[in-house]
């Protein structure tokens, strides 16, 4: 099974900042990586796909890059609603693997 | 509008059997593939299973966790498409999810195994 390693587990930033998140997968996934946000009690949303695309209605403030093994996503200027969990999760394969997960909070 | 609305959850004991279903709307059901993923409580997401489409033969995948007990299926007269699951096992609890693609998820609904 492909090991999706998110880091880091929790970060805790001021309005404003710039957030990133990182993945590594455990082999070669090429671009097929999705990013997906979820907030306390509702199911998670796609935020990116195929590791650099926005989804639909998705702020331009959210970015991904990588391929390969290397993955990160990025939110340019955090914003109060962006306070959730926020998951990495790769599609070349199965099982598909999702990574642990980032708690993001407001400093 | 996708839509998608899963049923069945509840609390059962460990080794009993139960069955979630989801309807979806807004697609069309017999191509598409669908996925169910779960969570459980206070934890992350983890890929159960999915099923693809009538034109892609309908082959079916398990997560390890859950391969010979759980199985996924689908009637695509319906637009329903299943997760029956037997030989509940605690670590079995969470949310489960049904999803088409992955921009396109249900509610959830819980599965509580306790005794």
């Amino acid at each position: 099974d492909i090991q999706m390693t998110q880091s880091p587990a929790s970060l805790s930033a001021s309005v404003g900042d710039r957030v990133t998140i990182t993945c590594q997968a455990s082999q070669d996934i090429k671009k097929y990586v999705n990013w997906f946000q979820q907030k306390p009690g509702k199911a998670p949303k796609l935020l990116m796909y195929d590791t650099s695309n926005l989804g639909t209605g998705v702020p331009s403030r959210f970015s991904g890059s990588g391929s390969g093994t290397h993955f990160t996503f990025t939110i340019s200027s955090l914003q109060p609603e962006d306070i959730a969990t926020y998951y990495c999760h790769q599609y070349d394969d199965v099982p598909r693997t999702f990574g642990q997960g980032t708690k993001v909070e407001i400093k | 509008e996708v839509q998608l609305v899963e049923s069945g959850g509840g609390l059962v004991k460990p080794g009993e059997s139960l069955r979630l279903s989801c309807t979806g709307s807004g697609f069309d059901f017999s191509r598409a593939y669908m996925t169910w993923v779960r969570q459980a409580p206070g934890k992350g997401l983890e890929w159960v299973g999915r099923i693809k489409g009538k034109t892609d033969g309908e082959t079916i995948d398990y997560a390890a966790p859950v391969k010979g007990r759980f199985t996924i299926s689908r009637d695509d007269s319906k637009n329903m498409f299943y997760l029956q699951m037997n030989s509940l096992k605690t670590e079995d609890t969470a949310v489960y999810y049904c999803l088409f693609r992955w921009d396109s998820w249900g509610q959830g609904t819980l599965v509580t195994v306790s005794s």
